[in-house]
């Protein structure tokens, strides 16, 4: 199983709300990824968290929050945002390997939440 | 220069031809190389890993991967026009543990 499950599948806010986006992966992987992917352009890191601690934060602004409670599930939290924030944000999750295990970093990714921001 | 570069494409081929797609990549130590698909609308769909220097095939798709040359290809034998979409290729940069992404290749299959 292969799985990685991200709810909701879509979500539309106005920029003075509060929501939060879910990713789930029960392939007991130990590092969990976001990405936001605008339209016609390729996945961008936002965050990578590596045995449920923050090791990788792109300079992603503060208006967005990851959190990792456990380490099947990673969330984002959103607040405050503006509509240049609409995008695809995609979950991924991989074992964690050693830079030559190829195949423990291989990363799945999971269907998305299309999130607009009015 | 782009840390990973493909063609925007659309790359266009008729229904049963050879599709090959490819990608360069700026960092010399980098260490693992991966195709993804991507369907408009859907997330990336992993096809192909390589790291050693050659061909690796698996079924229509082969991968090509030149070090030397900081190359990476995906040949698709046979292509279909459910072969559509866009083909990201991603690199694993030494001592980085996140994939970066090129801009994605537009595959469009012509029935």
């Amino acid at each position: 199983d292969t799985e990685v499950t991200q709810t909701p599948k879509h979500l539309v806010m106005g920029m003075t709300n509060k929501k939060s986006l879910k990713c789930e992966q029960h392939m007991g992987h130990r590092a969990m990824y976001w990405y936001k992917q605008k339209a016609k352009k390729p996945p961008e890191l936002m965050f990578v968290y590596s045995y449920e601690k923050l090791s990788i934060n792109e300079s992603v602004p503060s208006r967005f929050s990851p959190e990792c409670p456990n380490s099947s599930l990673l969330n984002l939290h959103l607040h405050a945002l503006q509509p240049e924030d609409s995008a695809l944000y995609l979950c991924a999750s991989s074992q964690e390997g050693l830079a030559g295990e190829v195949a423990k970093n291989i990363q799945y990714f999971g269907a998305g939440t299309r999130l607009s921001v009015l | 220069q782009k840390e990973v570069e493909q063609n925007s494409g659309p790359l266009s081929v008729p229904e049963g031809a050879i599709a090959s797609l490819n990608c360069t990549y700026s960092d010399r130590g980098s260490q693992s190389f991966f195709w993804y698909r991507q369907y408009s609308g859907k997330s990336p769909e992993l096809i192909m890993f390589i790291y050693s220097n050659g061909d690796k095939e698996d079924g229509r798709f082969t991968a090509q991967l030149n070090k030397a040359s900081q190359y990476v290809s995906l040949l698709i034998r046979d292509s279909q026009p459910s072969d559509s979409a866009t083909y990201l290729c991603a690199v694993n940069q030494a001592g980085r543990r996140a994939l970066t992404f090129g801009s994605g290749t537009r595959l469009q299959v012509q029935p």
